[in-house]
């Protein structure tokens, strides 16, 4: 069975300070997306890692994917209010021809 | 450059009606997947449409059923509506021909069924 899991599922914490979002996904895939999902709103793609060793920056964003481990990380880097938002990680097992398998969701809070 | 559509924004109907969803892809593309999302969890996969059949299919009854016209866009339908299948409908675009990377998703059809 194709699982992806996310953890923690709910996180809260203080504005400048760091943490890492894991994903473990059960059968290998090369590929991996993180999206960004606000309340009410659709899905906005952050990253997508293709290959092992990834690495990936956006702003105070940085994903990186171990393939053999099969496990990717999103890690935030001196978080800002406006990061709050719930983030997906999604593997597609099609090689690109195939749905992506979701995780169940990181609700991420940022307080002042 | 437009990304994808979908109509309508809301919709809610009744158990036992049927419903009609529908989706434009960004411009370029040639693939078309659906996914429901339920309040609180992630999306999950319905089917996916490319060169006007279905390509792939997710954990899903034969009440899902879909189709893809010339032009890309895409519409899914479902029969026999049950309160379960209230949720946001997803429809992601993406390109088959080169190799296929990010789905990009549209802003989501809301179903509430009563």
């Amino acid at each position: 069975e194709l699982k992806v899991e996310q953890n923690p599922l709910f996180l809260s914490m203080q504005e400048g300070k760091n943490y890492t979002i894991y994903c473990n996904y059960s059968t290998t895939s090369d590929r991996l997306y993180w999206y960004r999902q606000d309340p009410g709103k659709s899905l906005e793609s952050l990253f997508v890692l293709l290959s092992n060793g990834a690495v990936k920056q956006e702003g105070r964003l940085m994903a990186s994917l171990d393939t053999k481990a099969r496990l990717s990380t999103l890690h935030i880097t001196a978080a800002v209010h406006d990061l709050s938002a719930t983030y997906f990680c999604a593997v597609d097992y099609g090689g690109g021809a195939d749905g992506l398998t979701f995780g169940k969701g990181t609700h991420l809070i940022i307080q002042p | 450059d437009a990304g994808v559509t979908q109509s309508p924004t809301h919709l809610i109907k009744t158990r036992g009606q049927q419903v009609t969803l529908r989706c434009s892809p960004k411009s370029g593309h040639d693939t078309v997947s659906w996914y429901q999302q339920a309040l609180g969890q992630g999306p999950q996969f319905i089917f996916q449409y490319y060169e006007e059949e279905e390509r792939q299919r997710g954990n899903f009854p034969d009440r899902f059923s879909g189709h893809q016209f010339p032009n890309y866009s895409s519409e899914l339908n479902v029969n026999a509506l049950l309160l379960g299948d209230s949720a946001l409908y997803l429809c992601a675009s993406s390109l088959t021909a080169g190799g296929s990377d990010t789905q990009y998703f549209g802003p989501g059809t809301r179903l509430t069924v009563l």
